[in-house]
């Protein structure tokens, strides 16, 4: 168990819907990532933020957003859904930004477009 | 721009017998992380090791083992003795000092069979 929670585990959602899923990080992480991972893109980072404010962007759709709280737990909302965003989405924390630092994944949740 | 090359789709071993995983991964940075994660069927990505670019000491830890060569670019994982319990996705990640988040190869499923 690597302390980063997500919810829900899984999501099963129609074309066009808007989702939230959520992630806590492990006690005293003060940095959480989002990562994509799908069949045909592999594992593609899509967005950090550290201490509530965003550091750094991937290959993150316009149509995906995130936000960290003041509490530390992250949430990304995924809006106008398509087939194509079907994935096993983790959330990663460590406990600073920078490269050195190695991430704790969570359980990652499983959504599915229909 | 970097890149992590793992060129082994898939690989089967029958149980007891060693293997290794390979990476190659390209930066232009001469400070960088290297990384490697395990996803069990469970899906969860699961933390192996961190190296950095200064240190090309090889470790050890217990059945696993990373070989490290700047020389060549590599950085490849030895599992010794494998055991069913080892079938998984292994992934190789690359994060460059200036980035925060991971490139991550695209994995190489090993099947130990018993």
């Amino acid at each position: 168990d690597s302390g980063v929670t997500q919810t829900p585990k899984h999501l099963i959602t129609a074309t066009g819907q808007r989702v939230t899923l959520r992630c806590s990080p492990r006690s005293g992480d003060l940095s959480v990532y989002w990562y994509q991972q799908s069949l045909d893109q592999g594992l593609q980072f899509l967005i950090q933020y550290y201490n509530g404010e965003e550091r750094a962007k991937g290959n993150i759709l316009e149509r995906f957003s995130a936000q960290q709280f003041p509490d530390l737990h992250s949430e990304l909302n995924l809006s106008s859904l398509e087939l194509g965003d079907s994935a096993l989405y983790f959330c990663a924390s460590s406990v600073l930004a920078g490269g050195l630092n190695e991430q704790f994944f969570g359980p990652g949740t499983r959504l599915t477009v229909l | 721009a970097q890149k992590v090359t793992q060129a082994q789709t898939e690989i089967s071993v029958v149980e007891k017998e060693d293997v290794t995983l390979d990476c190659v991964y390209e930066t232009r940075d001469t400070t960088y992380y290297l990384f490697w994660y395990k996803q069990p069927p469970s899906g969860e990505l699961v933390f192996l090791i961190r190296r950095n670019s200064f240190d090309e000491q090889n470790e050890i830890s217990g059945r696993y083992s990373w070989n490290f060569q700047k020389s060549t670019s590599s950085f490849n994982f030895t599992i010794t003795a494998s055991q069913v319990v080892d079938s998984a996705v292994y992934f190789c990640a690359l994060s460059e000092a200036g980035a925060n988040n991971l490139f991550f190869g695209t994995g190489t499923r090993l099947t130990v069979i018993p």
